[in-house]
């Protein structure tokens, strides 16, 4: 199956910096999505981005799907930041399903 | 819409148990998935449906364990009988064909 590589796998922010966090997929996909888990357990979506890029409040996303590859950009952390993210991809094989990949455990201390 | 909902939040049961976890979809998706979360191998599928229909179960990780789709707005993950190490957080999702996918709260299930 496709594999999905993030980096770093640990990350420990002061609050109030800015970080980027990475994926890397082995294939071209047909889907991207970045994810939350706080610490209760949580997923919650952050961004469904094939390719392009998108900003949500603090956070923004870039998709370069020709070099199988995607970015999370966290500006301005906030202890709420805190969590595991995750990227998850479909291949292109008609397949709806996600691979997800190993996350970034993040942490912002105040 | 409520999201995907799944019960029960938490499951503590004795080995050799049968275990019962339900998932709701979100209303007018037609793709539904089950996946395991564990500290060893991560978010691991372990099967989907499209319409109902069981497409891929090649992760469902014995025959210990089984999913029905009833209908639409049901689906089950039964695992019958349960092992120590079936303990894990197990998700649902649900979507629409190559659409975003959104995950249910899950269920924590700890076999002893």
């Amino acid at each position: 199956g496709i594999q999905v590589e993030q980096s770093p796998p640990d990350l420990i922010l002061q609050e109030g910096a800015n970080s980027t966090l990475r994926c890397n997929f082995s294939d071209s996909v047909n889907n991207l999505q970045w994810f939350h888990q706080n610490p209760w357990g949580q997923l919650i979506n952050l961004f469904y981005i094939p390719s392009g890029t998108k900003q949500n409040g603090r956070l923004s996303a870039t998709t370069v799907a020709t070099e199988r590859y995607s970015l999370l950009y966290i500006s301005s952390s906030q202890t709420t930041d805190s969590g595991v993210y995750f990227c998850a991809v479909n291949p292109p094989t008609g397949a709806n399903n996600l691979f997800f990949g190993t996350g970034t455990r993040l942490t912002v201390i105040p | 819409d409520a999201g995907v909902i799944q019960s029960p939040r938490h499951e503590v049961t004795e080995m050799g148990q049968e275990v019962t976890l339900r998932c709701k979809p979100i209303s007018g998706h037609d793709y539904l998935f089950w996946y395991r979360q564990t500290m060893m191998r991560g978010l691991e599928l372990l099967i989907y449906f499209n319409n109902n229909v069981p497409i891929d179960d090649s992760g469902m990780p014995e025959d210990r364990f089984s999913a029905k789709m009833p209908n639409a707005s049901f689906s089950t993950l039964k695992i019958q009988p349960s092992e120590p190490r079936d303990s894990a957080v197990y998700f649902c999702a649900s979507s629409l064909q190559n659409t975003e996918a959104f995950f249910g709260q899950g269920t924590r299930l700890t076999v002893v």
